[in-house]
């Protein structure tokens, strides 16, 4: 439906392990974008790449780390995981321009679980 | 940083009833942008709105954005089952920095 594809959807891991997420655009949009989405906060930016360049960084532990190849695909390596790091991760895309934005298309996400 | 608040965190309405939520910012908005989210899915993009007092509808769903740009809401009229799911509005600050409302949850009563 939305031309953004994640993967995998489900996964659950130690906190010793390294794992990574997958994100894949087919929309042509130049941006993209990393959310964490949990319970009880709401829809928290983490990353942003705009042509392939991060551009957005918004605090987060450097036990997570982004990596975006090509402006179709982006990654989120996962290392040394916390339990309050379960949550739906969520990866967008979106042309910009200038100072006006388009809309985002996210993609199904992925139901994390550190156990 | 930029601070976006949603209210009301749930609405139960039965079908038929109209339903109406509200994203307030104590500083000027940029873009506001509605999405929804059904149950288990992930957020789709219902609107965009620009200018300042813009009003824009959807069928059953208006969307406006307060003249002072702090303020925007969503009301849907007669709603239906089918507009089960969280509303979410988000600002679009700096061209591609989203700050998300934390979001009202609809459930509807057939």
């Amino acid at each position: 439906e939305t031309g953004v594809t994640q993967t995998p959807r489900h996964l659950v891991m130690g906190m010793t392990n390294k794992k990574s997420l997958k994100c894949e655009q087919h929309l042509g949009h130049n941006a993209m974008y990393w959310y964490k989405q949990s319970a009880k906060k709401p829809l928290e930016l983490m990353f942003v790449y705009n042509f392939k360049e991060q551009t957005e960084n918004n605090s987060v532990p450097s036990r997570f780390s982004p990596e975006c190849p090509n402006s179709s695909h982006l990654f989120l390596h996962l290392h040394t995981l916390q339990p309050e790091d379960s949550a739906l991760y969520l990866c967008a895309s979106s042309y910009t321009a200038g100072t006006g934005g388009y809309e985002q298309y996210f993609g199904p996400g992925t139901r994390l679980t550190v156990t | 940083g930029q601070q976006v608040m949603q209210i009301p965190q749930y609405q139960h309405v039965q079908e038929g009833e109209d339903f109406t939520t509200y994203c307030n910012s104590s500083t000027t908005l940029s873009n506001i942008q509605w999405y929804k989210q059904r149950p288990g899915g992930h957020p789709v993009f219902l609107i965009q709105l620009v200018k300042s007092g813009e009003v824009k509808k959807q069928k059953r769903l208006t969307f406006q954005f307060g003249e002072a740009k702090k303020n925007s809401s969503l009301h849907i009229t007669a709603t239906q089952t089918t507009d089960v799911g969280t509303y979410f509005c988000a600002d679009l600050y700096n061209f591609n920095k989203f700050y998300f409302g934390s979001g009202t949850k609809l459930n509807v009563k057939p």
